[in-house]
């Protein structure tokens, strides 16, 4: 059973506008939430994170939204540049429990970003 | 600065054979871990280190085994290879066993395997 799910395989944005990538997750035991990005022959590198007693973090471009009613979290790219195009994993961090400080990662989803 | 080092970059096994899949990291780090990547599947944790001599397994772990002889070095053994293991593999490290935004992991560049 997924517990972090990334619906959107893919997105295709212009360049200059919003790019928003979506995050569902299904544990209530998920404290902390991070965005990696990944070009093609390469590794994941981390791009932003959330902690879930907050709802939005915002890194220049680069701002993760946090419902946790919803257990929903949304990356927004603003503006989007060609140099985004990458695949996007959202990763959720277990509280507690023998899982402690296990990553959950979802399927990713590929941005691009046409000029 | 060489941050975390795989090899082999791509690897083609035949169904039975074994191999290791080496991981080198130079930033001290004593948390290591190794994943797997399917399409569809997301990235999932196959076996983890906390320090030196000490592993523990992940959520797909059948099949793998690891040892942590020194804190640079995490190596992946395929004990019998076989074709459900084809797949691109990365090793990750981390400050702390707890990732968060001042210690998150940092990965590979990844092993593309293949098992025929």
């Amino acid at each position: 059973d997924q517990q972090v799910k990334q619906n959107s395989p893919s997105l295709s944005v212009q360049e200059g506008r919003i790019s928003i990538l979506n995050c569902d997750y299904t544990n209530s035991m998920f404290d902390y939430f991070l965005w990696y990005k990944k070009y093609p022959a390469e590794g994941p590198t981390f791009l932003i994170s959330i902690s879930s007693i907050k709802d939005k973090n915002e890194d220049g471009r680069f701002t993760v939204f946090l419902n946790k009613s919803a257990k929903h979290l949304s990356l927004h790219i603003v503006p989007s540049q060609p140099g985004d195009s990458a695949v996007y994993f959202c990763a959720a961090r277990t509280a507690g429990g023998t899982s402690y400080g296990k990553l959950t990662f979802g399927q990713g989803t590929i941005l691009t970003v046409h000029p | 600065n060489a941050g975390v080092t795989q090899t082999p970059k791509f690897q083609v096994l035949k169904t039975g054979q074994s191999m290791t899949l080496q991981c080198a990291q130079d930033m001290n780090h004593e948390y290591m871990s190794w994943y797997r990547q399917d399409p569809g599947m997301g990235l999932r944790l196959i076996h983890y280190s906390v320090g030196a001599g000490i592993t523990d397994q992940g959520e797909v772990p059948n099949g793998y085994n690891v040892s942590r002889s020194t804190t640079e070095d995490f190596p992946l053994r395929l004990l019998s290879a076989a074709p459900s293991q084809t797949s691109v593999y990365f090793c990750a490290s981390s400050y702390t066993a707890v990732p968060r935004a001042n210690s998150p992991l940092h990965f590979g560049n990844g092993t593309r395997l293949t098992v025929t």
